[in-house]
Order: structure tokens, then C-alpha cells, then sequence
């Protein structure tokens, strides 16, 4: 079992491009989920899809969007970058999104906003 | 959610117990402790987690007080390799947004030979 998988590890973006971070996971979670950790600070999350065919805002979802593509994959867009954007992100997956279950974690994407 | 003080930092000699700390006074009844530590540039990694009593796996010791207001990680013999950020986390036993962990500044330790 690969886990979770993250592509790209890192990236460098102009202000004002687009791109999509790709996650995937193998383990036949229902739920997945897309964090932020900006330096010194904990993770806060994005989005997140409870199962296959929903998703929904969490902490911080302005300037992102996301696709539960099928069980295995979860893709976060960034339509129009912008430097505060410069973050490292995290792709999570669970069993399902209710506790006791935890959540395991992919390695990261780390993206520079220029 | 019920919100978690850590310490800043604490430092541990490599062999030793490492007690990591947490205080969640006002956790309800239906919360979970989680713990989960994130080792520099890595994902975190989930640890263990409790709702009433005591629990041990491979990687550590979860001690909660009777009252529930605050708990202990115990990681029983601290390598080099145990140096990371530690995440007390209180959750909910709910879906949606209730279920989803809400991470603070954790707990930074420094495992030294």
C-alpha cells in the first residue's frame, strides 16, 4: 500500500496562475480532506469530502476549489494564485469522517507563490 | 470543539520517558483526545486517541484524568527518531464538520543524546 499520494512535491507559481494539487489514496477510504500549514503554525483545513460525491468548506476554503474525482482521488484547484497562497499542503484520508477513526496523512505539496 | 493548552517545547534524553502534556478542561462528554505528531517536513502521523480510559499501542501511552480535563502522552523510551511537533486534538464523535480535527500549535520535542 502506497497510502496517500501527493503530486507535485513542490511547486512555484506566478501570482495569478492556476494550478490543481492531485491526492489519492489507497487504502478504500470514504473521506478525504485538504490542509494548510503556513510555518510555525498548526494544519487548517480547506475541504474536505465526508464520501464520494460530496464535499464541503472547512476553515479556510477562499481562493480554492475541489473535486472528489472518484473514492481514490481528491483534487485541490487554485483558479487565480496569489502570494498568500504560499503554503505547504497536506491530503488526508480516513475510514470515514466520524471519530474514532484517524486520519492519515500524505507527505505534502510545497507551493511558492511569486 | 473543545479547545487544548500544550507547552511551547520540552526536551527529553534519548532512553528516557518522554510525558507530553495536555490540558482540555472543557471537553464534553462525547469528545475524543487524539494525539498526532508531525516530524519536520513530513504529513503527521496519528498516534493514538481515548475517550474514558487508558490506552496503549506500539508507539505510546495515552493516560486521561478521571475528570477528562487534560491527558498525558507517554512515549516510554524517546529515540532521536521521536523529535517532532505533538498534537493534542479534542474531536467530536460526529460527521460533517464536527468530526474534522482542528489543529493548534502542538508541542515541540527535542529528543537529545
Amino acid at each position: 500500500n502506497a497510502g496517500v499520494t501527493q503530486t507535485p512535491k513542490f511547486q512555484v507559481l506566478k501570482t495569478g496562475q492556476s494550478m490543481t494539487l492531485q491526492c489519492a489514496q489507497d487504502m478504500n477510504h470514504n473521506s478525504m480532506y485538504w490542509y494548510r500549514q503556513d510555518p510555525g503554525m498548526g494544519l487548517r483545513l480547506i475541504y474536505y469530502s465526508a464520501s464520494e460525491g460530496t464535499t464541503d468548506k472547512g476553515e479556510v476554503p477562499n481562493g480554492y476549489n475541489v473535486s472528489r474525482l472518484n473514492k481514490r482521488e481528491f483534487s485541490l484547484r487554485l483558479e487565480s494564485a496569489a502570494p498568500s497562497q504560499t503554503s505547504v499542503y497536506f491530503c488526508a484520508s480516513s475510514p470515514q469522517g466520524t471519530a474514532p477513526y484517524e486520519q492519515y496523512f500524505g507527505p505534502g505539496t510545497r507551493l511558492t507563490v511569486t | 470543539d473543545a479547545k487544548t493548552t500544550q507547552p511551547t517545547s520540552m526536551d527529553c534524553a534519548e532512553g528516557r520517558a518522554a510525558n507530553l502534556p495536555c490540558n482540555h478542561s472543557t471537553i464534553s462528554g462525547n469528545e475524543y483526545v487524539y494525539w498526532y505528531r508531525q516530524i519536520h517536513s513530513q504529513g503527521p502521523q496519528y498516534i493514538i486517541h481515548g475517550l474514558k480510559n487508558n490506552e496503549t499501542n506500539e508507539m505510546a501511552s495515552l493516560i486521561i484524568t478521571e475528570d477528562r480535563k487534560s491527558s498525558t502522552l507517554i512515549l516510554p523510551h524517546a529515540t532521536l527518531r521521536d523529535t517532532a511537533v505533538y498534537y493534542c486534538i479534542v474531536r467530536v464523535a460526529g460527521g460533517g464538520s464536527q468530526g474534522n480535527l482542528i489543529f493548534g500549535k502542538g508541542t515541540k520535542l527535542s529528543v537529545k543524546p
